[in-house]
């Protein structure tokens, strides 16, 4: 079982619906990610929320809107995607501050997105 | 340009054989972390690797990062079907930058 839990597992959503991804870790990690996930391809960064602050923005196109309601959460607003927006949606979280290199991350099951 | 360079990309074989997965850079990274992600799940952390020289082993799993901190590798021994998946390096250049993905091994073990 992982301790980052996504909601939910799969999501198929026409081009003009509107939905959220949920994302909850109890961990007590500082930052939390979201990444795009194709098909036996490497995780994508999206966002980085570190302390609850968006710290990171990929150039992610605005119909996808990250938030950050406290430091256990992470949701992500989808409007008006596009069919290659299609993909797995991981989101994961790691503790913040330094040392010999970036935290481990602690990843999801992920949201399997289809856009019809 | 890719980083982090993983070979090979696809994977193939037999239960009971041997494999060895590399992941090459030009660049010097002060650690290199290994997932392994199963179908239908998100990548799990199997090592992190800080010290050039380092070899960690894991069970039937033994981790290498090069001397130079440019390279690493992943060596299965005696495979099991449940080692299929993709594995994925990770590396950062510094302590304060973000982890980079290499384009992943995906490792089939047949029965």
């Amino acid at each position: 079982d992982t301790e980052v839990t996504q909601t939910p597992k799969h999501l198929v959503m026409g081009m003009t619906n509107k939905k959220s991804l949920k994302c909850e870790q109890h961990m007590g990690h500082r930052a939390m990610y979201w990444y795009k996930q194709k098909a036996k391809k490497p995780p994508e960064l999206m966002f980085v929320y570190s302390y609850e602050k968006l710290s990171i923005n990929e150039s992610v196109p605005s119909r996808f809107s990250p938030e950050c309601p406290n430091s256990s959460l992470l949701n992500l607003h989808l409007h008006a995607l596009q069919p290659e927006d299609s993909a797995l949606y991981l989101c994961a979280s790691s503790q913040t501050g330094g040392g010999t290199g970036p935290s481990p991350l602690h990843f999801g099951n992920g949201t399997r997105l289809t856009v019809t | 340009t890719q980083l982090l360079e993983q070979s090979p990309q696809f994977l193939s074989i037999q239960e009971g054989e041997n494999l060895t997965v590399y992941c090459n850079s030009s660049s010097v990274f002060s650690s290199l972390q290994w997932y392994r992600q199963e179908p239908g799940e998100g990548p799990v952390l199997l090592v992190t690797v800080v010290t050039g020289g380092e070899v960690k082993k894991l069970k039937r799993l033994t981790f290498q990062f090069g001397d130079a901190r440019k390279d690493s590798s992943l060596h299965i021994t005696a495979a099991q079907t449940g080692d299929t998946g993709l594995y994925l390096c990770a590396g950062a250049v510094t302590s304060g930058s973000r982890l980079t993905f290499g384009e992943g091994t995906q490792l089939t073990v047949n029965p």
